[in-house]
């Protein structure tokens, strides 16, 4: 039972072009939408987030939407770079408890 | 400031070991969490705690044990290791719980194989 899915394992992006990253989730009562990035041999680190209340959130280069009807929610990173390359774990928040429910990640290469 | 330091960070286990995978945080945070990650499959939580004395389950609990003596520490222990608990284990931390307040730390993993 996969409440957040990444359905797309790998993404590759030229250099200076959008790479757009997309999550789905089921559950209706997560409160705040999470992003982080992972490098090999490193835990992941914190990106940005969205509160369910919101549909968009801005960071420098790096956006995430949000669509509460659809259930679906996507980072953008505008324009990409090289040293973007790495993991990128969608994660939903559930109010009670602070648990974090993580989607199955997505490698993105971006390439010079 | 060490933030979230795991240990150790490799270990070959035989089926029927136990083992202790220990987790330390400088930043005195309240909630301490133990997730895994296998490949294609994103990080399960394994156990969490909200403050030294009280831990909860998470999705995937069976065969870990945890406790919280103190809110610095947050040992995973592993009793009769089975090669289904291979895996990457991440430790991690947040002040509050809430990303309303703050992101949640990671450690840097500790890598097991059980054979």
């Amino acid at each position: 039972d996969q409440q957040v899915k990444q359905n797309s394992p790998s993404l590759s992006v030229q250099e200076g072009r959008i790479s757009i990253l997309n999550c789905d989730y089921t559950n209706s009562m997560f409160d705040y939408f999470l992003w982080y990035k992972k490098y090999p041999a490193e835990g992941p680190t914190f990106l940005i987030s969205i509160s369910s209340i919101k549909d968009k959130n801005e960071d420098g280069r790096f956006t995430v939407f949000l669509n509460k009807s659809a259930k679906h929610l996507s980072l953008h990173i505008v324009p990409s770079q090289p040293g973007d390359s790495a993991v990128y774990f969608c994660a939903a928040h559930y109010n009670q408890g602070g648990k974090l429910i993580f989607g199955q990640g997505t490698e993105l290469s971006v390439k010079p | 400031n060490a933030g979230v330091t795991q240990t150790p960070k490799f270990r070959i286990l035989k089926i029927g070991q136990s083992m202790t995978l220990q987790c330390t945080q400088d930043m005195n945070h309240n909630y301490m969490y133990w997730y895994r990650q296998d490949p294609g499959m994103g990080l399960k939580l394994i156990y969490y705690s909200v403050g030294a004395g009280i831990t909860d389950k998470g999705e995937v609990p069976n065969g870990y044990n945890v406790s919280r003596s103190t809110t610095e520490d947050f040992p995973l222990r592993l009793e009769l290791a089975a090669p289904s608990q291979t895996s990457v284990y991440f430790c991690a931390s947040s002040y509050s719980g809430s990303p309303r307040v703050d992101g949640y730390t990671f450690g840097s993993g500790t890598r097991l194989t059980v054979v």
